[in-house]
């Protein structure tokens, strides 16, 4: 298995309260992602990074937040947590070869926000 | 903006039958199609991928085409197993960003 890890595994946060979720890589891949998993609406693009410092919005930003300082680490926050949130979020990074490359997924967290 | 669909959503095969699950992309810049699967608990991992370059290509059970000129591309698998149940998602990617189909859950049933 690649080495991203995803911590916590699980949590459960009270509505309007900030939640950080945290994405490690051992591949120093260059691109990181973070997804959410919904019931009917698959894997959602939520930011994406492709450096340090360099991230970028994806189809479902709003109400989240994302730093990476250092290669390995990619964080996600929710600013003001809504019920809306409650998800399970994934990780993934990949290399990046224009030609195309495999994104190598975390396990997971599961995030139900009350 | 970038849409990837999938059908069927979810899919029940005998054991030993064939499973098809097909996806549709908009983006005509997309050149890289892997498919992914999911069991449960676990984060996807991909199974068989495909450039666009390429129209066909398979691996032991499983097989992937690629129709460019209608944005088609599809998953086949064969001799389905017990094992082979999980949720399969298709992707398109372009460039670095990776636009998933909504995912079928396919049943093998013994």
């Amino acid at each position: 298995d690649a080495g991203i890890t995803q911590s916590p595994r699980h949590k459960v946060t009270e509505t309007g309260t900030p939640v950080t979720l945290r994405c490690h890589q051992t591949e120093n891949h260059r691109y990181m992602y973070w997804y959410r998993q919904d019931p009917g609406h698959g894997l959602r693009l939520i930011h994406y990074s492709y450096g340090v410092k360099d991230t970028d919005k994806g189809e479902v930003s709003d109400g989240y937040s994302v730093s990476r300082s250092k290669t390995e680490d990619f964080l996600l926050t929710l600013e003001s947590a809504t019920s809306s949130q409650t998800s399970v979020y994934f990780c993934a990074i990949s290399n990046g070869a224009r030609q195309g490359t495999e994104a190598f997924f975390g396990q997971g967290t599961r995030l139900t926000v009350v | 903006g970038e849409n990837v669909e999938q059908h069927p959503s979810t899919l029940s095969v005998q054991e030993g039958d064939s499973a098809v699950i097909k996806c549709t992309y908009s983006d005509s810049a997309s050149n890289y199609f892997p498919w992914y699967k999911q069991e449960l608990g676990k984060g996807p991992q991909l199974i068989i991928d495909i450039r666009s370059n390429v129209g066909e290509k398979k691996d032991q059970r499983i097989a992937v085409t690629l129709n460019k000129t209608a944005k088609h591309f599809s998953l086949h698998i064969t001799e389905t197993q017990p094992e082979d149940s999980a949720v399969y998602f298709c992707a398109a990617s372009g460039t670095y960003k990776y636009i998933f189909g909504t995912g079928t859950r396919l049943k093998v049933l013994a």
